[in-house]
């Protein structure tokens, strides 16, 4: 079946410019996350939707941030005003209700993101 | 707070070697524990995972045991082959609140023929 999508997978752009990093999560599931992964490191957590609404966005390190899912499904992470220190791999993860029990997710395969 | 810790790499071994790779946490409650894999090229896929103490998760060759008492989930195969090559990450969930993910650092293993 079909698992997690990400698009672009790769996206140089300019400090001082504006991205938008899509995520198309696993059909039915109602929890998405975003995370982002720097070099050499884990990654980290930026915010949780509980279907349309975010239900914790205190990861996202600072208001240039901003994550949308108007439908439930797929969602939208923005970066405005990008710094070269925004570059990383962002990662979008989805799950069941509470990860099915066990706090499972699926991830997608990443936008790496390189601010020039 | 809520962490991982996992054994620094890269850590390079030989074909059919035995493989530890030591992960211990700090957590407040009871959090699910995970191993997950990057192949190159690839993105995060989950290996094995435990939900409660004394649960022992394992999967193409991989075990992990859960130990509440001294805050481990210590990653071992008995026999690494080439394809194990990946970087590995051990992660937590308290299955509370926004029940993210909290990750180690990963730990790069190469597997040499």
């Amino acid at each position: 079946g079909a698992g997690v999508s990400q698009t672009p997978s790769n996206k140089v752009t300019e400090k001082g410019k504006y991205v938008e990093l899509r995520c198309d999560p696993i059909s039915g599931h109602t929890a998405l996350y975003w995370y982002r992964q720097s070099l050499g490191q884990g990654p980290e957590f930026l915010i949780y939707f509980q279907g349309t609404g975010a239900a914790d966005d205190s990861g996202l390190p600072n208001d240039r941030f901003f994550a949308v899912r108007p439908e439930g499904s797929v969602s939208t992470l923005k970066i405005q005003r990008t710094e070269r220190g925004d570059s990383a791999v962002y990662l979008c993860a989805s799950s069941l209700l509470g990860g099915g029990g066990s706090g499972e997710q699926f991830f997608g395969p990443g936008t790496r993101l390189t601010v020039l | 707070g809520n962490s991982v810790t996992q054994m620094e790499g890269p850590v390079t071994l030989s074909e059919e070697a035995f493989l530890t790779i030591n992960c211990t946490y700090t957590a407040t409650g009871y959090p699910s524990l995970f191993w997950y894999v990057q192949y190159p090229g690839e993105g995060l896929q989950l290996l094995l995972k435990a939900t409660k103490a004394d649960d022992k998760g394992s999967n193409k060759g991989f075990e992990a045991t859960y130990r509440k008492e001294t805050t481990s989930f210590h990653l071992e195969k008995g026999s690494v082959q080439v394809s194990d090559s990946a970087v590995y990450f051990c992660a937590l969930n308290l299955l509370t609140g926004a029940n993210n993910l909290f990750f180690g650092t990963g730990t790069r293993l190469t597997v040499i023929p």
